[in-house]
């Protein structure tokens, strides 16, 4: 495997479901980041973790639990989400924080 | 706060014809970074490019290039002789250093359609 990958690629769930998003890079960086992409809005960073420390939550609800075990691991915890937190769910990597993002090809989660 | 305005929000060319793609940004930084990320039909955001604030030269690469002008705080993209795999949609962004490092601001990006 190469670049930044995450599993699943697609995600169905009903509110009361519990489910996880994963992500691994592969680039050895130390930086790792996720984003919701929705119809409605423009992409919106939801955290960032660096050298497995959070160091931004951009707001978001308590649904939304993220965790880093290591650098190249990144998981997003879900639980009781709502209909529209439906969205493209991307992660990125970067060496450090100040370099460049790159990501993943996302999970497409729609909550029934 | 920081904005990106990609005021086209879909452009339909015919292959090999030339296309130039809009983004105009707003920031009280004087240090910061501009991108162009590419996201095709697979969901991806593919790196084209990451421009500093310094250097005002224009970048081709192959059939791309980038005109970046702090006066008018542009960074437009052009594709020369596009191609049906250009079409995707194409996101502007810009970072903020002032905080905890490299946070991307998008604009809503431009769906990009290359007729054969």
């Amino acid at each position: 495997e190469t670049g930044v990958t995450q599993t699943p690629r697609h995600l169905v769930m009903g509110m009361t479901n519990k489910k996880s998003l994963k992500c691994e890079q592969h680039l050895g960086h130390n930086a790792m980041y996720w984003y919701k992409q929705s119809a409605k809005k423009p992409l919106e960073l939801m955290f960032v973790y660096n050298f497995k420390e959070q160091t931004e939550n951009n707001s978001v609800p308590s649904r939304f639990s993220p965790e880093c075990p290591n650098s190249s691991h990144l998981f997003l915890h879900l639980h009781t989400l709502q209909p529209e937190d439906s969205a493209l769910y991307l992660c990125a990597s970067s060496q450090f924080v100040t370099d460049t993002q790159y990501f993943g090809p996302g999970t497409r989660l729609t909550v029934l | 706060a920081q904005k990106v305005t990609q005021a086209q929000t879909e452009i339909s060319v015919v292959e090999k014809e030339d296309v130039t793609l809009d983004c105009v940004y707003e920031t009280r930084d004087t240090t910061y970074y501009l991108f162009w990320y590419k996201q095709p039909p697979s969901g991806e955001l593919v790196f084209l490019i990451r421009r500093n604030s310094f250097d005002e030269q224009n970048e081709i690469s192959g059939r791309y290039s980038w005109n970046f002008q702090k006066s008018t705080s542009s960074f437009n993209f052009t594709i020369t002789a596009s191609q049906v795999v250009d079409s995707a949609v194409y996101f502007c962004a810009l970072s903020d250093f002032n905080n905890a490092g490299n946070m991307l601001t998008f604009g809503g990006g431009t769906r990009l359609m290359v007729k054969p």
